[in-house]
């Protein structure tokens, strides 16, 4: 039973390109999703996040977009640099929440290894 | 600041061996959490300590994996009586209070012969 998704296994784009990641979740009750990065050999990073109440959230390059209704969200990076060739992993928490902060157990999906050729 | 630190970084074992990994969280952080990623697959969930709350172990595969949390700080995660298939990376992640944002160390790779 494989909660959260991400279908492409690999993604290739040129330098200067948009990249665009994409993340599908089944459970309704996932309230919070975050994005990692992970270079071999090193643990993933964190990149960006975006709570159940909102659409969007930019940081930078990096921009998450959330739709509910479709459990989906997705991951855009403009303008994509060959730095950014990483393994990303989409994840999700929630349904549950202990001393006003949530459950944190974090259910992680596949990853899609991200090649950004110059 | 330090980030969270784990050791050893790698560890090659023979089956049957039992083995102890070691985790010291960020400073400050209360939650901590394991997490291993076997080949080709995506990280799943082990156990998870919040404060002085009993920890959820729901993650854990066997009766073989035990983890404890001593003084609210690091983390020792055993496996006894290893098997091949527990060979994977094994990562350790915190959290301070009321956030939501995990940070992970860089992980025990471990190989069991």
């Amino acid at each position: 039973d494989q909660q959260v998704k991400q279908n492409s296994p690999s993604l290739s784009v040129q330098e200067g390109r948009i990249s665009i990641l994409n993340c599908d979740y089944t459970n309704s009750m996932f309230d919070y999703f975050l994005w990692y990065k992970k270079y071999p050999a090193e643990g993933p990073t964190f990149l960006i996040s975006i709570s159940s109440i909102k659409d969007k959230n930019e940081d930078g390059r990096f921009t998450v977009f959330l739709n509910k209704s479709a459990k989906h969200l997705s991951l855009h990076i403009v303008p994509s640099q060959p730095g950014d060739s990483a393994v990303y992993f989409c994840a999700a928490t929630g349904g549950g929440f202990a001393g006003g902060t949530s459950y944190g157990k974090l259910t992680f999906g596949q990853g899609t290894i991200l090649t950004v050729h110059p | 600041g330090a980030g969270v630190s784990q050791s050893p970084s790698n560890k090659v074992t023979e089956k049957g061996k039992d083995v102890e990994l070691r985790c010291d969280p960020i400073s400050g952080h209360t939650a901590l959490y394991w997490y291993r990623q076997s080949l080709g697959q995506g990280l799943e969930f082990l156990i998870y300590f919040q404060g002085n709350s009993a920890p959820d172990k729901s993650g854990l595969p066997s009766d073989r994996f035990s983890a404890e949390r001593t003084g609210g700080s690091v983390s020792t995660l055993t496996i006894q009586r290893t098997q091949q298939e527990d060979s994977a990376v094994y990562l350790c992640a915190s959290r301070e209070p009321l956030q939501e944002t995990q940070y992970f160390g860089p992980g025990t790779r471990l190989l069991v012969l």
